[in-house]
């Protein structure tokens, strides 16, 4: 059974640490997304990349947030530095990119991140 | 723009009665909308999505969702609820005419099924 799979699932910082999130997309998906989600703003989407090129990061604080992705199988979100309001559990979701408006995504079990 | 609006932010039901999470999307073009579950400390699971044909699709779990055009609206739906279905439910949209592959979520209708 395939799935999507992130590290850490919890993660607990002092404001100012860099913190490096990683997500492992379902194999042969071609499409990757970074989700945030916090009580207040509900599912934000930060970023969204297709055959590893970022194609829409608009939804990312630019000074301190950064998303890559090395090769096909890994998918790495970075904050530095850290903040407290950047405490949320954040999602990666994949998709396999076989006709976009349609394509289902498919979500890992989420960061839970939080800075003190 | 593309957006969705959950007008419940809870919906309570006991187990066996049907069950209704309500979800209406405004888009300028025609919409592709999905429905997922999250269950707690989990991340979102596919339920079910409506592109186009028929208007009741159905999906995992028992579940379906009718897309209502004139209402601009597209409702999840089970027969008989169980107290497993207890849950985060998310309605989705994507607007055939947006640019780029953005699925824009609702915020979201806590189901709670009491035994």
């Amino acid at each position: 059974d395939a799935r999507v799979t992130q590290t850490p699932r919890d993660k607990v910082t002092e404001m100012g640490q860099e913190v490096t999130m990683r997500c492992q997309p379902i194999l042969g998906h071609n499409t990757v997304f970074w989700y945030r989600q916090t009580m207040m703003q509900g599912l934000e989407l930060l970023a969204y990349f297709r055959n590893r090129a970022p194609l829409d990061d608009s939804g990312m604080p630019k000074d301190r947030f950064s998303a890559e992705m090395p090769d096909a199988t890994l998918a790495t979100l970075k904050i530095q530095p850290s903040e407290p309001r950047d405490s949320a559990v954040y999602f990666c979701a994949s998709g396999p990119g076989t006709g976009e408006m349609t394509d289902t995504q498919y979500f890992g079990p989420g960061t839970r991140l939080t800075v003190l | 723009a593309q957006s969705v609006a959950q007008p419940e932010d809870q919906v309570n039901v006991a187990e066996g009665n049907p069950l209704t999470v309500k979800c209406t999307y405004s888009v300028s073009g025609n919409p592709y909308l999905f429905w997922y579950v999250q269950y707690p400390n989990r991340g979102l699971q596919f339920l079910l999505k409506y592109i186009t044909g028929d208007n009741l699709v159905k999906g995992s779990y028992g579940f379906e969702a009718e897309f209502n055009k004139s209402q601009t609206s597209f409702h999840l739906k089970k027969p008989s609820a169980l107290v497993s279905d207890s849950a985060l439910y998310f309605c989705a949209v994507r607007d055939i005419k947006a640019a780029g592959n953005k699925l824009t979520f609702g915020g979201g209708t806590r189901v709670l099924v009491k035994p």
